[in-house]
């Protein structure tokens, strides 16, 4: 079982904005950081940190961190956004890493 | 840009072990600033880390995996290994090579590789 909680699915009407939340006790030490993946394909980094966006990741995808809960917000979904979205950060003790069970985001 | 690219075998029969090698190219292994690690996807399911080391060797490993995992690094050929012994179908997953922030930090994952899918069956 996942030390980081994830909504299982969520959908958003196209153009829209979403949020997708990862909820665990680690976040009040470290912040999250949030993965998109697609079939087939490798987890890229969409965002971390505080304010962090990797090169090359539109501006529409932004975080956020409160108490034991981060965000993910993508302003105006499009639809090459539909995807399965992890989060992760570390456990309590500092040294492991730790993943969200996903969120598989759909555009409707 | 970093690149990770994983090698080894694709099939690997029940009880035996599974050994894969990363290699690390177009940046430095041996950094204070990365710590290298495997994170495994079991087909339809989620992300699971398994184990990581840093350039000094110092290693880090999932306590449910702990047992069974070594995981090493040789900086000379800009590659780290996976070994999961006493495999069960169970293992069958994606595994992926990856870069990511060391101890005590997020644990952000910058870098991966394609990933490779090691099927265990007779």
């Amino acid at each position: 079982s996942s030390e980081l909680t994830q909504d299982p699915a969520v959908s958003v009407a196209l153009g829209q904005t979403v949020r997708l939340t990862c909820q665990g006790d680690s976040l009040r030490r470290y912040y999250a950081s949030w993965y998109q993946q697609k079939p087939g394909q490798a987890p890229v980094l969409v965002f971390y940190g505080k304010d962090n966006r990797p090169s090359g990741i539109p501006n529409r995808f932004s975080g956020s961190s409160s108490g034991n809960t981060a965000s993910l917000t993508i302003t105006g979904a499009q639809a090459e956004d539909e995807a399965d979205y992890y989060c992760n950060s570390r456990d309590s003790s500092g040294f492991h890493l730790v993943f969200g069970g996903g969120t598989k985001l759909t555009v409707l | 840009q970093v690149q990770l690219q994983e090698s080894g075998p694709q099939l690997v029969k029940p009880s035996e072990t599974l050994s894969l090698t990363c290699t690390v190219s177009g940046g430095p292994i041996i950094s204070d600033s990365y710590t290298w690690g495997w994170i495994r996807q079991p087909p339809g399911k989620g992300l699971e880390w398994i184990a990581s080391i840093s350039h000094s060797g110092s290693t880090y490993y999932n306590p449910s995996l702990k047992s069974r995992v070594t995981i090493s690094v040789d900086t000379s050929k800009h590659q780290f290994s996976l070994n999961l012994t006493s495999v069960i179908v169970a293992d069958t997953s994606s595994y992926y090579c990856v870069r990511h922030a060391p101890t005590y930090s997020s644990g952000t994952v910058d870098s991966w590789g394609q990933g490779t899918l090691v099927t265990v069956s007779s």
